[in-house]
């Protein structure tokens, strides 16, 4: 069965400090991974995914993730925290042999706090 | 419509009542998800559509909820006999298709009192 694990519930950076939020998963065989991104009052929306391509997947608002199957995680990142980033994230998976990349399972996620 | 809408937004219900939460997808989508979110945690699958076909009802946690999307479009979770434990954020997703982006909708938050 596949699981999400998002190490650590509240994360605390400071406007403009390197953001890492860490995700690792378990699979028998390398899922689709997601990472969603849920504002105040809100529905959650996708920030990226990985497929299949390049292990160093972008996506909006200038957060990445990479893919590294060896260490079964897809930890995401962004150079410079800005106050907006604020928010809670939320990392996924999806099953590959089936291509149903609706039906996910979600990690407990993580609320990351962006001090002045 | 332009994104995934969900009613009621909040709702409060009694012990014991039946609730129905409404789902209406991104228009032409083909498949419809609903999870549910507790506090604290990340969303848990429920089950999911394809057109108005039921394709996997696994997450449901028991035979107090049911779900139904009869003409391919509009859905609706149905919970019978409410319990405290039924109180969460119920969410809808949807996709065009098989393998593309899901989109959420605000979710409805149920409390059971």
């Amino acid at each position: 069965a596949q699981s999400v694990t998002q190490l650590g519930s509240h994360v605390s950076v400071s406007e403009g400090a390197l953001v890492l939020l860490r995700c690792n998963y378990s699979s028998s065989v390398p899922p689709y991974l997601f990472w969603y991104v849920q504002y105040p009052n809100q529905g959650l929306q996708l920030l990226l995914k990985y497929t299949s391509a390049a292990t160093l997947v972008k996506g909006i608002n200038g957060f990445e993730a990479e893919f590294k199957k060896s260490e079964t995680s897809f930890h995401l990142t962004k150079p410079s925290a800005h106050m907006s980033d604020a928010a809670e994230y939320f990392c996924a998976v999806s099953d590959r042999s089936s291509g149903n990349t609706g039906k996910l399972i979600f990690g407990q996620g993580t609320t990351l706090q962006v001090k002045p | 419509g332009a994104g995934v809408s969900q009613s009621p937004r909040y709702k409060v219900t009694k012990r014991g009542q039946d609730v129905a939460l409404r789902c209406d997808p991104i228009s032409g989508h083909v498949s419809l998800y609903w999870y549910r979110q507790a506090l604290g945690q990340g969303p848990e699958f429920l089950t999911y559509f394809n057109y108005e076909a039921q394709q996997d009802k696994s997450g449901l946690p028991n035979d107090r909820f049911s779900a139904e999307r009869p003409e391919g479009s509009i859905s609706t979770l149905t919970i019978q006999r409410t319990e405290q434990r039924d109180s969460a954020m119920y969410r809808c997703a949807s996709t065009s298709n098989m393998n593309t982006e899901a989109f959420f909708g605000q979710g409805t938050r149920l409390t059971v009192v």
